[in-house]
């Protein structure tokens, strides 16, 4: 089973609608972070999260929210979708020490 | 100007040669570097992780950095086809785990 895994694979969706994007990890580790990815652009960091109770807004959060529902659960939503926001979203997690794991990516298509 | 710059390719090659990518960099806090592999439609995976200068080596991989000259390469020997694929770089500073990626090279080497 894959460490880092991330529902759904592929969204499409309309403009003005809420969608949840979900992380799960089992490597155990307590940083998670979601960073979206356009061509040409590399990944940029929407937002990051070192435990439970903490929650951090990385280059790009506008537009967008998450919850920590616990160590292994990272959840990215956009609150009202924009044709913008249409990326490549990837999921990411670490420990202290470490380098960044990320999961396969959900392909967002927002009409 | 961006923190990493990247050359996004793409960069064709006949099987067997030797790859060279390379990423620049203006931020000397940098101190850890990494590069992943992308293939089309997956997540990075972990290909190198150095500290600081020097050279690490990993069976048909190099990595290199010379700090000085805030330049970082990533050398492939003996290259296969199953190396098409997008390559990024990655680097942070000792504070903690926050990545900054270039935009990525797109390699594609040819049977």
């Amino acid at each position: 089973d894959a460490d880092v895994t991330q529902t759904p694979r592929n969204r499409i969706t309309k403009t003005g609608k809420r969608i949840m994007l979900e992380c799960s990890q089992t490597k155990g580790h307590d940083r998670m972070y979601w960073y979206r990815q356009d061509p040409g652009l590399g990944l940029r960091l929407i937002y990051y999260s070192f435990d439970v109770k903490d929650i951090n807004k990385g280059e790009i959060s506008d537009g967008y929210s998450v919850s920590r529902q616990a160590q292994a659960k990272f959840s990215l939503s956009l609150e009202s979708a924009i044709p913008n926001q249409t990326a490549l979203y990837f999921c990411a997690t670490s420990s202290a020490s470490e380098t960044q794991y990320f999961g396969p990516g959900t392909r967002l298509l927002v009409l | 100007q961006k923190e990493v710059e990247q050359d996004p390719g793409p960069l064709s090659v006949p099987e067997g040669a030797i790859v060279s990518l390379n990423c620049t960099y203006s931020n000397s806090a940098f101190q850890y570097f990494m590069w992943y592999r992308q293939y089309s439609r997956k997540g990075p995976e972990l290909l190198m992780y150095t500290y600081s200068s020097g050279n690490k080596e990993d069976g048909r991989f190099t990595a290199q950095v010379d700090k000085s000259s805030k330049y970082i390469s990533l050398f492939i020997r003996d290259s296969q086809p199953s190396d098409s694929a997008t390559y990024l770089c990655a680097m942070r500073n000792n504070a903690g785990n926050m990545l900054t990626f270039g935009g990525g090279t797109r390699l594609m080497v040819k049977p």
